[in-house]
């Protein structure tokens, strides 16, 4: 089955620590997507990416960082700067570049103590 | 930039009852328009979207939308609501290229 998986479901981690969501398609779309999710506040866009190798920041990117070194793959990861990290992270892709349908993962729960 | 807002933050139906959510956007073209559906704990589900002709659209679960233009508007509708549709919905809007913004939602509670 073509999907977006993301693992793990639930993550727990120390202040201080640095951690990596993963998020893998197999769909061949070729733009990814990170989001935060917080109670209230819908969906607030971390960083996209629309090809390999390249990536953009989007509205809240501070304390996060990315990479795209293969299509199927874009792992997010929550560096110690993030002053709120406790989140729901929802990983997306879309067919092309126009990122105007998106399909969603089914996310992963950080917990930071 | 582009907006969304969702004016209900909670919304409660009774099962067999009609529902309709609010969207409106704020952009100064035609926008591309979206709902998805989200279950507790869960990732967002497309339900439909809008990209162009037919204004009222037709989605899965029997669900359907309908741009209005003048009233930038995109409200969702189902003549009968089951328990099953409890869940928070997600009104967004494609303006610029390659994102989407998000409404901040509205969670559907479904009573007996």
């Amino acid at each position: 089955d073509g999907g977006i998986t993301q693992s793990p479901k639930y993550l727990f981690r120390k202040e201080g620590q640095n951690v990596t969501l993963s998020c893998e398609q197999n769909l061949n779309h070729d733009a990814m997507y990170w989001y935060r999710q917080d109670p209230g506040q819908g969906l607030r866009l971390i960083y996209y990416s629309q090809i390999v190798n390249d990536f953009q920041k989007g509205d809240i990117a501070e304390g996060y960082s990315v990479s795209r070194e293969k299509k199927e793959s874009f792992p997010l990861t929550v560096t110690s700067a993030q002053k709120n990290p406790t989140a729901f992270y929802l990983c997306a892709s879309s067919i092309d570049r126009t990122g105007y349908e998106q399909y969603f993962g089914p996310g992963t729960r950080l917990t930071v103590t | 930039a582009q907006s969304v807002t969702q004016p209900d933050i909670h919304i409660t139906v009774s099962e067999g009852a009609s529902l309709e959510l609010r969207c409106n956007y704020s952009y100064g073209a035609t926008p591309y328009l979206f709902w998805y559906v989200q279950s507790p704990g869960q990732g967002l589900q497309l339900l439909l979207k809008y990209f162009s002709g037919d204004t009222l659209v037709q989605g899965i679960k029997g669900f359907e939308a309908e741009f209005k233009r003048s009233q930038s508007s995109f409200n969702l509708r189902k003549p009968s609501v089951h328990w099953s549709d409890a869940a928070e919905y997600f009104c967004a809007v494609g303006a610029g290229y390659s994102t989407l913004t998000f409404g901040k939602g509205t969670m559907l509670l479904v009573s007996p």
